[in-house]
């Protein structure tokens, strides 16, 4: 079946640090990939997405490339700060018949300190 | 801009009792799904609705049921209420044909 495989957590980064959270995942065919970021207490909130190989998705200083060669898509940034302290998930889904239900990786906790 | 309502969004249940989850989606939204994510866990996918019909169903109990209605809401049933059902549930919204799903700010089940 379908899964994604995050790195463990907590990261814990100094603020201005450079971020890198890896996932990878194992799919038939073409999924679309997305990283989700969940802030304590609340919902999840959709970061970036990337539907075909070698897509880059970017938002609010975030990047992730679709990597269909090493079945992966990692996210980075180049300078973190306290505001992104939360739970990142990366996540996969087919845009099929079967209706694009999502696929989390396990979650990985982020911590920037001042 | 108009987000997912979830409610309540918080509801504290006994053993054996029920609980009914209500979704709002985002107006125009025709996709709606429910998932589950117990304490420090990744969601889970329960089950889902395309235009009122149920389009996909996951890991959902057979105590659990789901409808969604001729105004696009959702319900979450949930019967014969378990501590293992302590959890967050959340609902998401999606207008196809866009990739993108909408999260709710869940609902936090408490089963006691």
């Amino acid at each position: 079946g379908n899964s994604v495989t995050q790195m463990e957590g907590p990261v814990t980064l100094s603020e201005e640090a450079f971020l890198t959270i890896n996932c990878t995942y194992t799919a038939t065919g073409y999924p679309s990939l997305f990283w989700y970021v969940q802030y304590p207490g609340e919902g999840l909130q959709l970061l970036l997405k990337a539907t075909k190989a070698d897509d880059k998705g970017s938002n609010k200083g975030f990047e992730a490339t679709y990597r269909k060669e090493t079945t992966s898509f990692h996210l980075e940034k180049g300078s973190v700060q306290v505001s992104d302290s939360a739970v990142y998930f990366c996540a996969l889904s087919y845009l099929t018949g079967g209706g694009n239900k999502l696929t989390f990786g396990t979650g990985t906790q982020l911590k920037v300190e001042l | 801009a108009a987000g997912v309502i979830q409610s309540p969004r918080h509801l504290i249940k006994e053993k054996r009792e029920t609980a009914t989850l209500k979704c709002y989606p985002i107006p125009r939204h025709d996709t709606v799904y429910w998932y589950q994510q117990g304490p420090g866990q990744d969601p889970q996918f329960l089950i889902s609705f395309y235009e009122k019909m149920q389009s996909d169903k996951g890991s959902i109990p057979d105590r659990f049921s789901a409808q969604q209605f001729s105004d696009y809401h959702s319900e979450l049933n949930m019967s014969s209420l378990e501590l293992g059902d302590s959890a967050l549930y959340f609902c998401a919204s999606r207008a196809s044909p866009a990739y993108e799903q909408y999260f709710g700010p869940g609902t936090r089940l408490t089963v006691t």
